[in-house]
Order: C-alpha cells, then structure tokens, then sequence
C-alpha cells in the first residue's frame, strides 16, 4: 500500500486551544477519510472527502481534500478535553483498492 | 441503520492454542468485509478482506487464516498462535468495493502468552 505520513505525531494543548494535523501521499488519492479513535475501541469515521478542494465540516471539526490531491488537513476548533484521542487519516490512492492508513496524531487536552 | 460487532472484546491465548474471533454486520447485505490488525496503537494493517460469501483474499502470508461462512459474518482463525500475532484486531465493512468509506467495529484485543 501507499505510505502515508502523518504530522504532527501527537499534541498536547490546553482547552479551547485550535488543533490542526496533517496527511501526505506520494501519490494522487481520490477519497480521503479522517477517523478518530479512543483506547481501546475501534475507530471511528468524522468526515469523509471525495473531491479536491472540497471543505467538509462536522460540528467543530474541518477537513479539506487538497487541490494537489496529494494532501489532506483536519482542524479542530475550540478543543475540550473529550477530543483526547489519536486521530487517523486514511484514503484511496487511483492506482490501488486498499485503504492506506497514517500513523495517527495522538491529542492531549488538558483542562 | 448498519452495526458491527466484533466478539470477544478481550482475549488472552497461550503459545499454540488456536484462535477464533467473530465479526458481524447487521443492517446491511452483502457488505465487503475487512480483518485488521493494529499493533502498539498505531498503523492498521489490512489482513484479509472478503468481497462475497466464501470469497477471502489475503494481504500478508502469517499464521492467521479467515473465512466468511454467511453474509454477515467474518470470521478469523489460527490453529497455533505465536507470540506474535498478539494485538488489536479490527473488524471492518463498507458498501462498495474499493474507494468507499469502510466502518469499524469495537475490536478485540489479543494477548499471546
């Protein structure tokens, strides 16, 4: 599969602070997807992005599918201490039928 | 609405025993279904995924076989554990083959000793 890399690898932000990460491929991909996911539990889909250059928003949370296609972005805005998990990005590159996945960004909240 | 369930939650196996974990969709037929495993809490690798009832494709040659005797149940087997194979295994589906937004279930974390 694609490698994808991933950045920061983990944060540690006080409440109310914004938090953006970031995904990067080698290769042009044609779906991005952004997952969270808790210890211990499985992960979890926030927001899923088709085309490039698209913007999608759910509740505090913002990715966007780079116009390169080759790059993906996820903020989040006024954190609290419920965000605390390691947040994955994952996608489809055009040559291949596998989900490639990052190696996560782990995120501290602190009150 | 579609859920998946992925049974036991937690297991711990000595060296050689075999292994069974389950994995059920409901609320969907024919999905694709996916076998991950997650080591240290990172980096999920695609172990099998399975298109069709019976239909099983592997990723990586390892000790770990699976099988999908319905349409909604995926099944991955070991007849002797290794020290290895413990992690945390994640079950998976979606609607389409291909690029298409895959959903996880719950896990199950394994413990070789």
């Amino acid at each position: 599969g694609q490698q994808l890399n991933q950045s920061p690898q983990s944060m540690f932000i006080q409440e109310g602070e914004d938090v953006s990460m970031n995904c990067t491929s080698s290769s042009i991909f044609n779906t991005w997807l952004w997952y969270k996911q808790d210890p211990g539990e499985g992960p979890v889909l926030l927001i899923a992005l088709y085309k490039a250059g698209e913007l999608t928003s759910n509740g505090r949370l913002t990715a966007q599918f780079g116009i390169t296609r080759k790059d993906s972005f996820l903020n989040i805005s006024a954190s609290i201490p419920s965000d605390v998990g390691i947040y994955f990005c994952a996608g489809f590159s055009n040559s291949g039928y596998a989900l490639n996945f990052g190696k996560g960004t782990s995120l501290l909240v602190t009150p | 609405s579609q859920t998946i369930h992925q049974w036991p939650a937690t297991l711990v196996q000595p060296v050689g025993s075999p292994l069974s974990l389950e994995c059920t969709v409901e609320g969907t037929s024919n999905p694709n279904l996916y076998w991950y495993r997650q080591a240290a809490g990172r980096g999920l690798q695609l172990l099998f995924y399975s298109v069709g009832i019976g239909q099983i494709s592997s990723e990586v040659p390892q000790n770990l076989s699976a099988s999908r005797p319905q349409d909604r149940q995926f099944i991955l087997s070991s007849k002797k554990l290794l020290l290895s194979d413990s992690g945390f295994y994640l079950c998976a589906w979606s609607l389409r083959w291909g690029p298409d937004t895959q959903y996880f279930g719950p896990g199950t974390r394994l413990t070789v000793l």
